[in-house]
């Protein structure tokens, strides 16, 4: 079984500062590790994704995360927020033998000038 | 252009009706999903195929139903059986190997019943 917990509903950030997302996860084999944005009234489009090798990821328009397997973490941030980031963002996590992702609840952005 | 294509993009329904969302795909893609989304409870796994004529229950199937007649159409019913269906519901496709888990999603279809 696994199961996605991230932690915060709402994050408020100003432009141009560090936008912080927090992912914890649970799964009983190696897990793939994925972060999706949601834009209003749209489908869900992939940032990134970790299966294997490099823990830090970098993923679309600046967004990296990084894989840290003591913490059962894989955050994701971007050093400076622009206004396009606003949206919703989804932590997903999928074992490596598996055939379906479980998604988190997800955290909406809002980008203040 | 490939990509997932859900019809209706709005879907108002009466209490004790049921009703079909169409997704249609045509990237080639195996596997396809269809997940529900409620505010502040993510997306929920409702059913998914990964071949036509075999299709798995997910986490939330009780009042839904779906077909794989064909690699490219997952289409799903809402059926009357379904305590609460107003919802967002959303279709995805992904390829199997090492790329699985990347999916690719429709706009979704939004279903209000009154």
């Amino acid at each position: 079984a696994q199961s996605v917990t991230q932690l915060g509903s709402h994050v408020s950030v100003s432009e141009g500062a560090l936008v912080l997302l927090r992912c914890n996860y649970s799964s009983s084999v190696p897990p793939y590790l994925f972060w999706y944005v949601q834009y209003p009234n749209q489908g869900l489009q992939l940032l990134l994704k970790y299966t294997t090798g490099a823990t830090l990821v970098k993923g679309i328009n600046g967004f990296e995360a990084e894989f840290k397997k003591s913490e059962t973490s894989f955050h994701l941030t971007k050093p400076s927020a622009h206004m396009s980031d606003a949206a919703e963002y989804f932590c997903a996590v999928m074992g490596a033998a598996g055939n379906k992702l479980t998604f988190g609840g997800g955290t909406r952005v809002l980008v203040k000038p | 252009d490939g990509g997932i294509t859900q019809s209706p993009k709005y879907l108002f329904r009466k209490e004790g009706q049921n009703v079909t969302l169409s997704c249609e795909q045509n990237l080639n893609h195996d596997a396809m999903y269809w997940y529900r989304q409620d505010p502040g409870q993510g997306l929920r796994l409702i059913y998914y195929s990964q071949i036509v004529n075999d299709f798995q229950k997910g986490d939330i199937a009780e009042g839904y139903s779906v077909s794989r007649e064909k690699k490219e159409s997952f289409p799903l019913t809402v059926t009357s059986a379904q305590k609460n269906p107003t919802a967002f519901y959303l279709c995805a496709s992904s390829p199997f190997g090492p790329a699985a888990g990347e999916l690719f999603f429709g706009e979704g279809s939004r279903l209000t019943v009154l």
